[in-house]
């Protein structure tokens, strides 16, 4: 069975300081990685996913496979980028069954 | 294009009864999935409908069933409401053609008395 590990709850970052949310996977297959985003009061939306390799918002995740990781990174935080970020993965290219870690909240702080 | 849309946004039950949440998934998309979220916890995949059949489930047990109609919309039901039932559960829906984004809804909140 697959599983994402998020394994911090909260994080706060000052604005313009660099921010990364860890995100490790285990799936013993190749698996599709995804960052969901979900700012306050809205719907949880694709941030991005490590097939179209795009950075996003100035977001970038590398898929580590030795390291089973996904981490995202963003050089300067910015104080939109404040939300609930999820991890997840998809173990069947164009099969949205997405198994979700448990979820880290950014706090920027001005 | 309204997207995802799920109703009822909130609703609150008593411990045994049966409830039925509703999804209309984005426009061009065939298939909808379906998940409930815990308070502090990410989504946890409760079942994928395509066609009008259940095509995955995950670990739930059978109190949880759904429905898909011809237009692609899609039923949750959960029988014998149990406490722990008590979560905000969300819709997705893609097009199964493959390597497409999952759109969800705002969520229909649960609440079990």
């Amino acid at each position: 069975a697959q599983r994402v590990t998020q394994p911090e709850k909260l994080l706060s970052v000052f604005k313009g300081a660099p921010v990364e949310l860890k995100c490790n996977y285990s799936y013993s297959g190749s698996p599709e990685l995804f960052w969901y985003v979900q700012y306050s009061r809205q719907r949880l939306q694709l941030l991005l996913r490590h097939i179209s390799r795009e950075s996003i918002k100035g977001f970038t995740a590398d898929l580590n496979k030795g390291e089973t990781s996904f981490h995202l990174k963003k050089p300067f935080a910015q104080e939109e980028d404040s939300a609930m970020y999820y991890c997840a993965l998809s173990t069947n290219f164009g099969n949205e069954k997405l198994t979700f870690g448990t979820g880290t909240r950014l706090t920027i702080i001005p | 294009d309204a997207g995802v849309t799920q109703s009822p946004t909130h609703l609150i039950k008593t411990r045994g009864q049966q409830v039925t949440l509703r999804c209309s998934p984005k426009s061009g998309h065939d298939t909808v999935s379906w998940y409930q979220q815990a308070l502090g916890q990410g989504p946890q995949f409760i079942f994928q409908y395509y066609e009008e059949e259940e095509r995955q489930r995950g670990n739930f047990p059978d109190r949880f069933s759904g429905h898909q109609f011809p237009n692609y919309s899609s039923e949750l039901n959960v029988n014998a409401l149990l406490l722990g039932d008590s979560a905000l559960y969300l819709c997705a829906s893609s097009w199964t053609g493959g390597g497409t984004e999952a759109f969800f809804g705002q969520g229909t909140r649960l609440t079990v008395v």
